[in-house]
């Protein structure tokens, strides 16, 4: 069974402070892993899809890495506006859905 | 334009009620999904549906009934509903099955 599993569970940054955010995965057969982005009230919105170890993708002050077991969401200099839950998500192997992690609750304080 | 709309945003409902929630995609994606978030903010898939056709069904109650009348559209049928529907609904939709999901902005139901 795929399982996904995102550490810490919770972060609380000062303005400015960079940290990562940590996605350790199983599968049999990575097909891609995707990370999400959720404030609250609102759905999902997506941010990367990363398919091979070694893949990075940036988006101003956020960067996902892979590797062959986690993903890494790097948030360089964070500022208040970035405080959300970031979700890291892969599908199923051979069946129509994303296995999402409990996600990480970041709040960036001024 | 908004890419994935589902209605209603909230809905209130007492115990033993049927209720429908809509959602509709303007991606012209191939697959669509429902996800329930519970009140620890954990997303599990409910339904998948590819092509107008079910594709997967988790262990879910059977009260809880898709129906896509075309590949646009994903409704969520829930029949003699319970306390323990309460949770926030999230309609999806992807290209296929290896791409990334966009999701709806979310239906609170709470039942009373």
């Amino acid at each position: 069974e795929d399982q996904v599993t995102q550490s810490p569970e919770a972060l609380r940054l000062q303005e400015g402070e960079s940290s990562s955010l940590n996605c350790s995965y199983t599968v049999s057969g990575l097909r891609g892993l995707f990370w999400y982005r959720q404030d609250p009230g609102k759905g999902p919105e997506f941010l990367f899809t990363l398919y091979s170890a070694g893949e990075e993708k940036e988006k101003e002050r956020l960067k996902a890495t892979l590797t062959k077991k986690e993903s890494f969401l790097h948030i360089t200099a964070p500022k208040p506006e970035d405080s959300a839950t970031y979700l890291c998500a892969v599908p199923g192997a051979g069946s129509y859905q994303l296995t999402f992690g409990k996600g990480t609750k970041l709040s960036v304080i001024p | 334009d908004t890419a994935v709309s589902q209605t209603p945003k909230y809905l209130v409902t007492q115990m033993g009620n049927d209720k429908s929630i809509k959602c509709e995609q303007n991606l012209g994606h191939d697959t669509m999904y429902w996800y329930k978030q519970d009140s620890k903010k954990f997303l599990k898939i409910m339904f998948s549906y590819n092509n107008k056709e079910l594709i997967i069904n988790e262990t879910v109650p059977n009260r809880f009934s898709p129906k896509s009348p075309d590949k646009a559209h994903l409704n969520l049928h829930i029949n003699s509903l319970e306390l323990g529907d309460s949770a926030v609904y999230f309609c999806a939709s992807s290209l296929d099955s290896y791409t990334e999901a966009f999701f709806g902005q979310g239906t609170r139901l709470t039942v009373v």
